[in-house]
């Protein structure tokens, strides 16, 4: 079953422009990552932030979390045309599979 | 870093035939194998997860004696789609992981179409 929610679905931006998503989930978690993916291809690993840690930064990517409300947000700052891709938030429990949201497509025009 | 593969990267099938898909673990020894299956333009759905030497545990709703998981060592299972029609066309993507460890390293996937 899928925990996580994603929110935009779907976001358009200009280059240089900053894009948030942001995902929900529903249970208790030990990690929460983000993954991206570009259209027909793998996923690419890009943070993972423990439940105990509230802030985690990546270069241009800014992880927010906050278990109270269980709810994390991923930051790209001055994008690029390259960040052009699905992304997608993914919970689980120690030991566990992943359990992955709806992901937000995120396109960036020049 | 833990490298994960998949083959074949894509297959073309026809209806009724059986497909086997091989996620192998290359530098690392993976206790858990976790077997995804996407379909377009939609998240990754878990499908099983995959213990060494166990049988697979599969989740509500996926066919176990559709889709035959078998991990026979410790650095590949594999998932063998039988009797495949077009409706299982997707991609097709594995994970894995060491015993107690919070990463997970996922293989490029595996695209089927079935005609």
């Amino acid at each position: 079953s899928q925990q996580g929610e994603e929110d935009p679905q779907a976001l358009s931006i200009q280059e240089g422009e900053n894009a948030t998503m942001n995902c929900s989930y529903k249970t208790s978690i030990n990690n929460l990552q983000w993954y991206r993916q570009n259209s027909g291809r793998g996923l690419v690993h890009l943070i993972l932030i423990r439940s105990n840690e509230r802030e985690k930064h990546s270069g241009r990517l800014r992880v927010t979390l906050d278990t109270s409300k269980k709810s994390s947000s991923l930051l790209i700052t001055a994008s690029r045309a390259a960040d052009t891709a699905s992304y997608f938030c993914a919970t689980d429990q120690a030991g566990t599979a992943l359990i992955f949201g709806k992901g937000t497509t995120l396109s960036v025009s020049s | 870093g833990a490298v994960v593969s998949q083959h074949p990267s894509r297959v073309i099938c026809k209806s009724g035939t059986s497909v086997k898909i091989e996620c192998r673990s290359l530098d690392f020894q993976a206790t858990t194998m976790f077997w995804y299956r996407q379909f377009p333009k939609q998240s990754l759905m878990l499908m099983a997860t995959s213990n060494e030497g166990s049988k697979a545990t599969y989740e509500q709703g996926v066919e176990k004696d559709k889709f035959l998981i078998n991990h026979a060592s410790l650095t590949l299972s594999t998932l063998t789609v039988t009797s495949a029609h077009p409706e299982d066309s997707s991609f097709y993507i594995c994970s894995a992981s060491l015993a107690g460890a919070d990463t997970q390293y996922f293989g490029p996937g595996t695209r089927l179409t079935v005609l």
